[in-house]
């Protein structure tokens, strides 16, 4: 199983502030998702981004993926305090790959 | 379009019970897969069922056990219940085991 790991581990920013979250991975993958958990309660999907995309918006959401470094980041722009959650990037290489999950970053914003 | 629905939400259980959480997928997706989550381990992932088949397991001793019916229901068991299966669970549904997840709300058990 392939997991990605995130970068930083926590992040503390001002309310209005952009949040920049990285992810590595390390074999090919399929396509690279991303999911926001708040305290307590399941994991929402973000956004996914195929492996032959090299950038996607969703709102204040932007997503950039880079295959020849097996990166991604994550970059919420004009940050609200509704935005403090755990983020995780989940690398899925293919139909045989498990879901699994690193430790997220922690994102902290405060008003 | 449902979400992922979990039963029950909070179940309270004692050392040597056995318990059954129940998942019901969205409907049309035919993945489901199962987490724990604790404070000191983050998500930890149980089993992946896929047409009604255990397509990939975790690092759970044997008294974690699952199931998936013809349709797409999942249901997890835990037998002897020990005070470390205390945790949220969570069930997470997608089309195929290459799109997006869509998870439930979790059960969160509490083993005294």
């Amino acid at each position: 199983s392939q997991q990605g790991e995130e970068d930083p581990q926590a992040l503390s920013i001002q309310e209005g502030e952009n949040a920049t979250m990285n992810c590595s991975y390390k074999t090919s993958i399929n396509n690279l998702q991303w999911y926001r958990q708040n305290s307590g309660r399941g994991l929402v999907h973000l956004i996914l981004i195929r492996s032959n995309e090299r950038e996607k918006h969703s709102g204040r959401l932007r997503v950039t993926l880079d295959t020849s470094k097996k990166s991604s980041s994550l970059l919420i722009t004009a940050s609200r305090a509704a935005d403090t959650a755990s983020y995780f990037c989940f690398p899925r290489t293919g139909a045989n790959s498990k879901l699994t999950f690193g430790k997220g970053i922690t994102l902290s914003v405060r008003p | 379009k449902a979400g992922v629905t979990q039963t029950p939400r909070y179940l309270i259980k004692t050392r040597g019970q056995q318990v059954t959480l129940s998942c019901s997928p969205i409907s049309g997706h035919r993945s489901v897969s199962w987490y724990q989550q604790t404070p000191g381990q983050g998500l930890q992932f149980l089993f992946e069922y896929f047409s009604e088949t255990q397509r990939n397991k975790g690092n759970f001793p044997g008294r974690f056990s699952g199931r998936q019916f013809s349709n797409s229901r999942s249901e997890m068991n835990v037998s002897t219940l020990e005070l470390g299966d205390s945790a949220l669970y969570l069930c997470a549904s997608s089309l195929d085991r290459i799109s997006e997840a869509f998870f439930g709300q979790g059960t969160r058990l509490t083993v005294v």
